[in-house]
């Protein structure tokens, strides 16, 4: 069974730009929940998307946004990068909707700004 | 918000050695659950708690959740090389569905 697959897995953008990653849950999942992982501020929860609608959402700006289309893959952007937003980013699934909290972890998409 | 504190931050053992390290919140959680990350790898589900008083074996590994539903731990029995990483705790409140509050994670390192 194929794993939680994410999209680009490295990528260097500069200030201003934005950004689109990718995420292919395992097969099955229907929820896909999105992580940022820096070294200050650890795991934060970005939002939990199932059955192409959000369910939660975690503490960060507007600049970060996500959707999920019908086959339960989904993109998170991140729109005028700053600095502070070079992170590892992780994707995540669960077969859904019960919330066992089991998440399923990509090997994330390593954003640099510069 | 909530937060989760997770000690120790680092630990250095000997291969063989019994390693502790745990988790405590002021918040109440429903759910308890630990992760190891291995560089350059997403975390990986090692041991999910569910119910208050709960202790949970996975091979080596033994955790619990403790019975005011604010702390946890996890045990690892005669350690080896390959238990090397990092590891988090994260709860879950009441049908908040993938969103986890992880801790800050115990950095394992594991001498042969």
């Amino acid at each position: 069974k194929a794993g939680v697959t994410q999209t680009p897995r490295y990528l260097i953008k500069t200030r201003g730009q934005q950004v689109t990653l990718s995420c292919s849950p395992i097969s099955g999942h229907r929820s896909v929940s999105w992580y940022q992982q820096t070294p200050g501020q650890g795991l934060q929860f970005l939002f939990e998307y199932f059955s192409e609608t959000q369910r939660n959402k975690g503490n960060f700006p507007g600049r970060f946004s996500g959707r999920q289309f019908s086959n339960s893959r989904s993109e998170m952007n991140v729109s005028t990068l700053e600095l502070g937003d070079s992170a590892l980013y992780l994707c995540a699934s669960m077969r859904g909707p019960l919330n066992t909290g089991e998440l399923f972890f990509g090997e994330g998409s390593r954003l640099t700004v510069l | 918000g909530q937060q989760l504190n997770q000690s120790p931050q680092s630990m250095f053992i000997q291969e063989g050695e019994d390693v502790s390290m745990n988790c405590t919140s002021s918040s109440i959680f429903n759910t308890w659950l630990w992760y190891k990350q291995d560089p350059g790898e997403g975390p990986v589900l090692l041991i999910a708690l569910y119910k208050a008083g709960e202790l949970t074996s996975n091979g080596r590994l033994t955790a619990q959740f403790g019975i005011t539903r604010k702390d946890s731990f996890l045990n690892i029995s005669a350690s080896i090389p390959s238990d090397v990483g990092i590891y988090f705790c994260a709860g879950q409140t009441f049908n908040q569905g993938g969103k986890l509050i992880f801790g800050q994670g115990t950095e394992l390192s594991v001498k042969p």
